[in-house]
């Protein structure tokens, strides 16, 4: 156990759905950071959040979007769903902003569209 | 951040052999590198990291190497085992900044 934690662990789908991913950092971290890595693909950055706060934003969606609570949990909303989206989605965490100490994965939701 | 360029993409060779897999930045301003193993289906796990005051780190039988110079770093496998089959992650970053991920070698290690 990373100290990650996602939920739902899979999720099915059919196209034109909408879906709301959770992630709840390690104790202690404020960063959150969101990646897709579709099928034998590598890790996609889409969004990083500090502290409840949007710091950065990489090659995410339009129909896609992510919000990082009081309680530090975040969610990322997947809407309009098309069989493109079908991918492992990681949420990661930090102690910090940067990049200093590295980044902790959680296991991941394996999303299906169908 | 800039780019991350991993080399190999794929990479076979038989079980005790070594496994060496080169990165390549640009921003002189990285002064951390770790290593992520992701076996499949799993998520990726920190294996080894460096910092830039350094040129060498080992754990067992895992070594990276960092040339800060020609802005270059390696990780290198010894005595590979079937388990070190997976794919394997780069990354560079610096304070303030987050980590940039290279695109990843699939590492196969052939009984």
């Amino acid at each position: 156990d990373s100290g990650v934690t996602q939920t739902p662990k899979h999720l099915i789908t059919a196209t034109g759905q909408r879906v709301t991913l959770r992630c709840s950092p390690r104790s202690g971290d404020l960063s959150v950071y969101w990646y897709q890595q579709s099928l034998d693909q590598g890790l996609q950055f889409l969004i990083q959040y500090y502290n409840g706060e949007e710091r950065a934003k990489g090659n995410i969606l339009e129909r896609f979007s992510a919000q990082q609570f009081p309680d530090l949990h975040s969610e990322l909303n997947l809407s309009s769903l098309e069989l493109g989206d079908s991918a492992l989605y990681f949420c990661a965490s930090s102690v910090e902003w940067g990049s200093n100490y590295g980044y902790t994965f959680g296991s991941g939701t394996r999303l299906t569209v169908v | 951040g800039e780019n991350v360029e991993q080399h190999p993409s794929t990479l076979s060779v038989q079980e005790g052999d070594s496994a060496v897999i080169k990165c390549t930045y640009s921003d002189s301003a990285s002064n951390y590198f770790p290593w992520y193993k992701q076996e499949l289906g799993k998520r990726p796990q920190l294996i080894i990291d460096i910092r830039s005051n350094v040129g060498e780190k080992k754990d067992q039988r895992i070594a990276v190497t960092l040339n800060k110079t020609a802005k270059h770093f390696s990780l290198h496998i010894t005595e590979t085992q079937p388990e070190d089959s997976a794919v394997y992650f780069c990354a560079r970053g610096h304070a303030g900044n987050m980590l940039t991920f290279g695109g990843g070698t699939r590492l196969m290690v052939k009984p």
